[in-house]
C-alpha cells in the first residue's frame, strides 16, 4: 500500500544545530508539503513543493528550508535551530492531476529544541 | 488578512446526538473547502471536499454545508460514536494551487 512516513519520529536536539527531518512518499504524487503545528496556531504551513526541483515558502519559513531532488522525498532542514521551532512538524502530499485534491499526510515528527 | 476560525472550545456532547462543527472565513474567497480529522499523536486525515459552487455534500453519517454568502461552512455528525471523537479541522485553498490553509480546529467529544 502507498504511504507517506516521517522520520525520525521524536527528535531533541540543540539550539543551533542544523536538523533535517525526512518525508518520503510511495503514493507518486508531485505535491509536497511541511507544516508545523503548535497549540493555539493549528497547522501552519512552512514550505511547498509542486515537483521535483520546485520549492515555494508558506506562511511560516524563516529558519527553515527544503529541497526536491526526486518525487518521492522533501527533506525540511532546520538551518540553526532555535527554541521557537520546538513543534510537531507534519508532511503531506497530494496529486496534481486536479484542482480539488486531498492531501495525505504523514504520522508527525515531534521536534524539541532545548 | 485572510482568517479562518473554528470554535476553539471543545464541543461535548451525548452519543446519538448530532454534532454541528462550524468553519467561518473571512478576507476570502475560496473554491474549495476540506475538513480533516485528527486523532492525537497522529496526522490528519481528510473527510470531505465541498466546491463554491455545491451547498451541501454527504458522505455516510457526514454531511458538509457551505454558504459563500456568510464564508461559513458547517460539518455535521449525525448519529455521533464515541469513536467520533476527535480535532476536526476545516481547510480553505490559498488560491496558490494546491496548498491549504487549515483553521486552528474544533475538538469534538463524544460521551455514551
Amino acid at each position: 500500500d502507498a504511504e507517506i512516513t516521517q522520520s525520525p519520529r521524536h527528535k531533541i536536539t540543540e539550539t543551533g544545530r542544523q536538523v533535517t527531518l525526512a518525508c518520503h512518499q510511495t503514493w507518486n504524487h508531485n505535491n509536497m508539503f511541511w507544516y508545523r503545528q503548535d497549540l493555539g496556531h493549528g497547522l501552519r504551513l512552512i514550505h511547498y513543493s509542486y515537483g521535483v526541483q520546485d520549492t515555494n515558502k508558506g506562511e511560516v519559513s524563516d529558519g527553515y528550508s527544503v529541497s526536491r531532488s526526486n518525487t518521492e522525498d522533501l527533506p525540511l532542514t532546520l538551518e540553526s535551530a532555535a527554541s521557537s521551532q520546538t513543534s510537531v512538524y507534519f508532511c503531506a502530499s497530494s496529486e496534481s492531476s486536479g484542482r480539488y485534491n486531498e492531501q495525505f499526510f504523514g504520522p508527525g515528527t515531534r521536534l524539541t529544541v532545548l | 488578512s485572510q482568517k479562518i476560525e473554528q470554535n476553539s472550545e471543545a464541543l461535548n456532547i451525548q452519543e446519538g446526538k448530532t454534532a454541528t462543527l462550524t468553519c467561518n472565513y473571512t478576507n476570502y474567497s475560496p473554491a474549495y473547502l476540506q475538513w480533516y480529522r485528527q486523532d492525537p499523536g497522529r496526522g490528519p486525515v481528510f473527510l470531505l471536499l465541498i466546491r463554491e459552487n455545491e451547498k451541501e455534500k454527504r458522505k455516510e453519517r457526514l454531511k458538509v454545508t457551505f454558504d459563500t454568502t456568510l464564508k461559513q461552512s458547517l460539518f455535521h455528525i449525525t448519529a455521533s460514536q464515541p469513536a467520533d471523537s476527535a480535532t476536526y479541522l476545516c481547510a480553505l485553498d490559498m488560491h496558490s494551487g494546491y496548498a491549504l490553509n487549515f483553521g486552528k480546529g474544533t475538538s469534538l467529544l463524544v460521551t455514551p
